[in-house]
């Protein structure tokens, strides 16, 4: 069965360091989104991309965050300048159409630590 | 504001015995509401979802149960076996084409 990888599993970061966290969604998937998971607490939305762009973004993707399709295949979460309130699980979600609670699918995640 | 929780951080229940997971949800426009099961070490995976016309949807061995009235969602997971072990989650969506907003989330712990 298809599933969408996110590596590292694991990152452990200084705080203000840059980090990069990489997905590879499904192969014929076209909406991307990111979430995260403070230790305990909900999911929540980060942002979605569809088309090369942005298609939404919540009030914790600020200017520290962005995303990026580099190529046909990778799908990144970059936060600049890491901040201990960022120490979370991150995961990347895809779907062959947008917003489709059904078909989208969720990776394993990729713990960050800040210290 | 946004606004998806649950009711109890923790559920146990003997093995072979009926779950039920109760959520409340404060936004009466949402229309899709979904139920997500989240195991140690994995992402969400979707369980089964129900519109806001429907007040009661069955999978395989689960039903959710909506009643608009008092804002309340359910999930009912029948003779609960020790791979039903994980977190639920209920989320909405304010219609087919919006985000997904998540709730907190309830462990499920299956007793032997």
């Amino acid at each position: 069965e298809p599933e969408v990888t996110q590596t590292p599993s694991h990152q452990v970061t200084q705080m203000g360091q840059e980090v990069i966290l990489r997905c590879v969604p499904i192969s014929n998937h076209l909406y991307f989104y990111w979430y995260r998971q403070i230790l305990g607490q909900k999911v929540e939305f980060l942002v979605s991309f569809y088309n090369n762009e942005i298609s939404e973004k919540s009030e914790i993707f600020d200017d520290q965050f962005s995303v990026e399709r580099p190529d046909g295949s990778n799908f990144t979460l970059k936060i600049r300048s890491t901040k201990l309130e960022d120490s979370a699980m991150y995961f990347c979600a895809s779907s062959v159409r947008g917003n489709s609670a059904e078909k989208l699918f969720f990776g394993s995640g990729t713990q960050l630590s800040v210290l | 504001g946004e606004s998806v929780g649950l009711h109890l951080p923790t559920l146990s229940v003997q093995e072979g015995d009926n779950s039920i997971i109760n959520c409340a949800y404060s936004n009466s426009a949402s229309d899709y509401f979904i139920w997500y099961k989240q195991e140690s070490g994995k992402g969400p995976q979707f369980i089964i979802d129900i519109r806001s016309n429907m007040d009661k949807r069955q999978g395989q061995r689960v039903t959710v149960l909506l009643n608009k009235t008092v804002k309340h969602l359910s999930l009912q997971i029948a003779a609960t076996q020790p791979g039903d072990s994980a977190v639920y989650f209920c989320a909405e969506m304010k219609n087919r084409d919006d985000k997904i907003i998540f709730g907190k989330g309830t462990r499920l712990h299956i007793l032997p």
